[in-house]
Formats: C-alpha cells, sequence, structure tokens
C-alpha cells in the first residue's frame, strides 16, 4: 500500500533548528511537497520537491531523496509562530490521488 | 489571493439524515478535492476532481458522492449520514497538472458532528 509517515509531535526552543521527517512508501510520485497547519486553521503549502535534493524558501528547506524513499522539513530560527502541524503529501503517478502524511505537531518554546 | 470557501464552518446533523457540504473556489481551478482529517491520521482523499461533471474516488470514498455541475463549485454528499463521519471536512483546489508545483489551496473546514 501506500504510506506516509511522519513523527507525530516534535519540540524545540525559540532560535533553534528543526527537522521534520517524512518516510514514504509508494510505487511513484510526481514530487513531494510540504503544508504547514495552525490550531482551527486551513492547511497552506509550503515547499515542493519534483527532483533529489534542497529546495530552500527563506527559513524553511526542504529535502528529497527518491533512493532512499525519505524526505524532510528544516525549520531554522525558529519563531513561535511556527508552533503548528506539518503534512507531507504527494501526488501517486499512477492513479492521481493525493496522500497526505500522518502530521507531526511542532511546539516551540520560549 | 485565491479564496476555497465551505458553505458552513460548524455543522450539526442525525443519523440517516442526507448531508450537503459545499466547497466553491475563485480561482478557476481545474482540480477540487474532498478530505477528513481525524485525529493521528492526517487528511485522507475522499474523492477529487480534476474537470466539470468528472469525479474520482479517493482512498475512502464509502458513504460518500461528490457533484461537479460547474467548475468552481464541488459539493459533497453524504447519503445517510452516520455517526462515524463525524469528522472535520476540508476542500481544496488546485490548477491542473502533477508533475510541477501546483499546491493545493484549501478550505477552512466544516466540523460535521452527526447525532
Amino acid at each position: 500500500g501506500q504510506s506516509l509517515e511522519q513523527p507525530s509531535e516534535v519540540t524545540a526552543v525559540e532560535g533553534a533548528i528543526v527537522q521534520i521527517n517524512c518516510t514514504y512508501q509508494t510505487s511513484g510520485f510526481y514530487g513531494l511537497s510540504w503544508y504547514q497547519q495552525h490550531d482551527g486553521g486551513a492547511p497552506t503549502f509550503l515547499s515542493y520537491n519534483a527532483l533529489d535534493g534542497l529546495e530552500e524558501t527563506g527559513r524553511f528547506s526542504s529535502f528529497l531523496s527518491r533512493s532512499d524513499s525519505y524526505g524532510y522539513l528544516l525549520l531554522q530560527e525558529l519563531q513561535m509562530k511556527d508552533s503548528a502541524s506539518y503534512f507531507c503529501a504527494l501526488c501517486n503517478s499512477g492513479t492521481y490521488k493525493y496522500i497526505f502524511g500522518t502530521g507531526t505537531r511542532l511546539k516551540v518554546l520560549a | 489571493d485565491v479564496k476555497v470557501t465551505q458553505s458552513s464552518r460548524y455543522l450539526v446533523k442525525r443519523t440517516g439524515e442526507k448531508v450537503f457540504l459545499e466547497c466553491v473556489q475563485d480561482m478557476d481551478h481545474e482540480n477540487m478535492f474532498w478530505y477528513r482529517q481525524d485525529p493521528g491520521l492526517g487528511l485522507r482523499l475522499i474523492y477529487f476532481s480534476y474537470d466539470v461533471k468528472m469525479k474520482e474516488k479517493g482512498d475512502i470514498p464509502e458513504g460518500y458522492s461528490v457533484s461537479r455541475e460547474k467548475k468552481e463549485r464541488f459539493s459533497l454528499i453524504l447519503e445517510s449520514a452516520s455517526t462515524n463521519q463525524t469528522s472535520m471536512y476540508l476542500c481544496a483546489s488546485s490548477f491542473r497538472g502533477t508533475g510541477i508545483r501546483q499546491p493545493q489551496h484549501f478550505g477552512d473546514g466544516t466540523r460535521l458532528s452527526i447525532l
């Protein structure tokens, strides 16, 4: 089957760097996306990796390794407002279905 | 800014009722999606549509149907509501294309309770 696994919760302090991992099992996909969701809010798009390697967008970076079936989201210079849930997602190239990971709740401490 | 609007933020219905959840987007997106979100399970795809009058089953379509009569509107229908359909329902839309960066834009969600 297809699945994307993430740690359920990560805690870090303001100003720190945190990495949220995403491991997946799927036969083929177009790329790996990351979304952020604050409590009570809608998921919002953060980043997309079509190819292996690192994509940087300000304080956020995302990485993909297809050979390792693995990706991660890296958040630098953590701020309190980064406290949210983060989801990885991919689109299966055979079925065109989008699959989301189980989500990681990030808590940023002062 | 892209706007995806879901008709209700909170909804309470009774078992056996037919329930309609409406979603409208204003960016001429071809793709529209319905997900449900439950704690610890992430977002699960119920149905999606890549064009008007077109629909495809997602991973959990049982007990649901959809309608896309106009490009901007995608409706989710619970044919006979049951308590296990109590959940947060999220609608999303995106431009066509899967091989390139095509973010999904989400509505604020409908928290549906079936009593």
